[in-house]
């Protein structure tokens, strides 16, 4: 069936550090691959996507490249700050079925 | 647009009482997803309706869960009787075809059964 994996964390940087946080996912054809951002007391959003092998997604500084030889989708951000601090969760979906599958979420500490 | 519409924000019960959550989807998104977020168990789909229609309710936990969509505007989520191990953060979350899937998530519920 399908399923995304990600890094476990926490996962503790220093302001204007390089992030990665590793996601992969099994999956049969071509779905759409997504990142989303919890920050603390809030809902879910969107952070950014790709709906297709080698697009890259970007906002915020974040960016990140769907690789299908790898089945990966991980994301980085050149220098991170304080604000970046929150839990990310890498997502799939199939268009046929709308069902987002969900990895266990990454949480990100930024120190000042 | 406001966005997702959740009420209550939080919610004290004791065990056995009745609970309802109540959700509001953007206006013009035809897919409504209930999820339940836990540190052990993680974001969990629920339910989800398409067009008021629930599609697929695999992840309701028991039969003390039900979930309703009486129109495009408004669905509630309801547990009766509830139990301590429902406390959780409850989301609902809405989508459209016409944005690629992308899913726009309420602010949760946060609930309490003591």
């Amino acid at each position: 069936g399908n399923s995304v994996t990600q890094m476990e964390g926490p996962v503790t940087l220093s302001e204007e550090a390089f992030l990665t946080i590793n996601c992969t996912y099994t999956a049969t054809g071509y779905p759409s691959l997504f990142w989303y951002v919890q920050y603390p007391g809030e809902g879910l959003q969107l952070l950014l996507k790709a709906t297709k092998a080698d697009d890259k997604g970007s906002n915020k500084g974040f960016e990140a490249t769907y690789r299908k030889e790898t089945t990966s989708f991980h994301l980085e951000k050149g220098s991170v700050q304080v604000s970046d601090s929150a839990v990310y969760f890498c997502a799939l979906t199939h268009l046929s079925s709308y069902k987002l599958i969900f990895g266990s979420g990454t949480r990100l500490l930024v120190r000042p | 647009d406001a966005g997702v519409i959740q009420s209550p924000r939080h919610e004290v019960t004791e065990m056995g009482q009745e609970v309802t959550l109540r959700c509001k989807p953007i206006s013009g998104h035809d897919y409504l997803f209930w999820y339940r977020q836990t540190m052990m168990r993680g974001l969990e789909l629920l339910i989800y309706f398409n067009n008021n229609v629930p599609i697929d309710d695999s992840g309701m936990p028991e039969d003390r869960f039900s979930a309703k969509m009486p129109n495009a505007s408004f669905s509630t989520l309801k547990i009766q009787p509830s139990e301590p191990r429902d406390s959780a953060v409850y989301f609902c979350a809405s989508s459209s075809l016409r944005a690629d899937n992308e899913q726009f998530f309420g602010p949760g519920t946060r609930l309490t059964v003591l």
